[in-house]
């Protein structure tokens, strides 16, 4: 268990609708990164937060937005889900903002249908 | 354009033979390579990690080669056991990753 919290873990959703997915990084770590995993893509960076503010951006959608609150979870919003959008998410978190190593959470597998 | 290359895509290994998983990378500013193992439902874990001063990093059974020169390295894993089934990641930072190799170690 990394400590790293990701509430739901199955999300199955119609296209056009919007979700949020919800982690809480381990104890005392100030960074939260979110991730894509599918099959065609793999493991793509999206965006990273540091201190609840925005510490670098990857391939992150328009349509996708993230934040940082003073608790230091973090939510990642998914908007017009269209089906290429069925993929696991998954939070990460570091006690720096250097991006070197980060630990997982379990994901949450979002099925756009 | 994809900022690390992996392969194999997957590869089979009999008990106690040694997986060697290649990887090579084109930005010379990058700084840190760590190694992801991920399971069946799991979200990947850090495995071991190198930055590209050091030639080989050694942990237990698991061993990176770096070649700076040729901006490639490598994960060797010896003596390989059927628990060391899975997907094992290469990354830049922890910001750009391979596609990943799905190890399978048969008894």
């Amino acid at each position: 268990d990394s400590g790293v919290t990701q509430t739901p873990k199955h999300l199955i959703t119609a296209t056009g609708q919007r979700v949020t997915l919800r982690c809480s990084p381990r104890s005392g770590d100030l960074s939260v990164y979110w991730y894509q995993q599918s099959l065609d893509q793999g493991l793509q960076f999206l965006i990273q937060y540091y201190n609840g503010e925005e510490r670098a951006k990857g391939n992150i959608l328009e349509r996708f937005s993230a934040q940082q609150f003073p608790d230091l979870h973090s939510e990642l919003n998914l908007s017009s889900l269209e089906l290429g959008d069925s993929a696991l998410y998954f939070c990460a978190s570091s006690v720096d903002r250097e991006n070197t190593e980060a630990f997982f959470g379990q994901g949450t597998r979002l099925t756009v249908v | 354009q994809q900022q690390v290359k992996q392969s194999p895509q997957s590869l089979i290994v009999q008990k106690g033979g040694i997986s060697i998983i290649n990887c090579a990378y084109e930005n010379t500013a990058f700084d840190y390579f760590p190694w992801y193992q991920q399971f069946p439902g799991k979200g990947p874990a850090l495995l071991i990690a190198i930055r590209p001063d050091v030639s080989e990093k050694k942990e237990g059974r698991f061993t990176i080669s770096f070649n700076k020169s040729a901006k490639q390295f490598s994960l060797h894993i010896m003596d390989s056991q059927p628990g060391d089934s899975a997907t094992y990641f290469c990354a830049a930072r922890s910001k750009w990753f391979g596609k990943g190799t799905l190890l399978t170690v048969n008894p």
